[in-house]
């Protein structure tokens, strides 16, 4: 069975740089059909795609919210990665890591349990 | 983008009743790529219904999707305590993927 799970830090100061990894297990990051990606949700709001990636290498960003988000792959480890720059109070938020199948226009099927991260100042 | 709006904000029924709710986008949904989630407090979201009304593995016929174009709608019939929780819409026709605001459920 397929599983998700986020870790990082919980803590970051603001300006700073978030660095999150989400562990795949029970199935490879390199499935042909999977892409990965990174959904965050504000404390009591609604959730905002942040971006996804495949396996390669080839990443796709929401530009909307930030343009600050990188996602990189370690095929070894069987992780990805989320980094945010010059983070702010605004960011503060549950990051989840989540699966799609068959492409980064989808809907996500199977979800990290999340992580809770707060920026201070 | 296309933004997502979704209705009421906040629905109370009883056990039994049906639970009808609203996802509308700002402009048309390629080819109905629509999805629900259900989000339970301190948990993940959950995929419930994904291209407007196929629903997902393990998710009871009680729950079911309709619509196409830019009106989409949730249907939960013969409510129980345990759907108590707050619905997501998604829609995945065009990049950015984006979610509506949500739609909170209690059970009376």
């Amino acid at each position: 069975q397929l599983q998700l799970q986020e870790s990082g830090p919980g803590l970051v100061k603001s300006s700073e740089t978030l660095s999150l990894t989400c562990t795949v297990s029970g199935g490879s990051i390199t499935m042909s059909s999977s892409y990965w990606g990174w959904i965050r949700q504000p404390p009591g709001k609604g959730l905002e795609w942040i971006g996804s990636l495949y396996y390669s290498g080839t990443t796709y960003y929401n530009p909307f919210p930030t343009s600050r988000a990188s996602l990189s792959v370690d095929r070894s480890k069987n992780q990805f990665s989320l980094t945010l720059s010059s983070v702010t109070a605004a960011d503060t938020a549950i990051y989840y890591c989540a699966r799609s199948d068959l492409g980064f226009l989808r809907f996500f099927d199977h979800w990290g349990q999340g992580i809770l991260v707060t920026v201070s100042s | 983008e296309i933004v997502l709006t979704q209705s009421p904000g906040t629905l109370s029924l009883s056990p039994g009743e049906s639970a009808t709710l609203s996802c509308r986008a700002s402009q048309s949904v390629t080819s109905s790529y629509l999805a629900w989630y259900q989000q339970k407090p301190g948990q993940a979201p959950r995929l419930l219904i994904y291209g407007a009304s196929s629903r997902a593995t393990d998710i009871p016929d009680r729950f079911s999707g309709s619509g196409s174009g830019s009106d989409f709608t949730l249907t939960i019939n013969r409510l129980e305590p345990e759907d108590s929780a707050v619905y997501y819409c998604q829609q995945y026709g065009s990049s950015p993927l984006t979610f509506g605001g949500g739609t909170k459920v209690e059970i009376k």
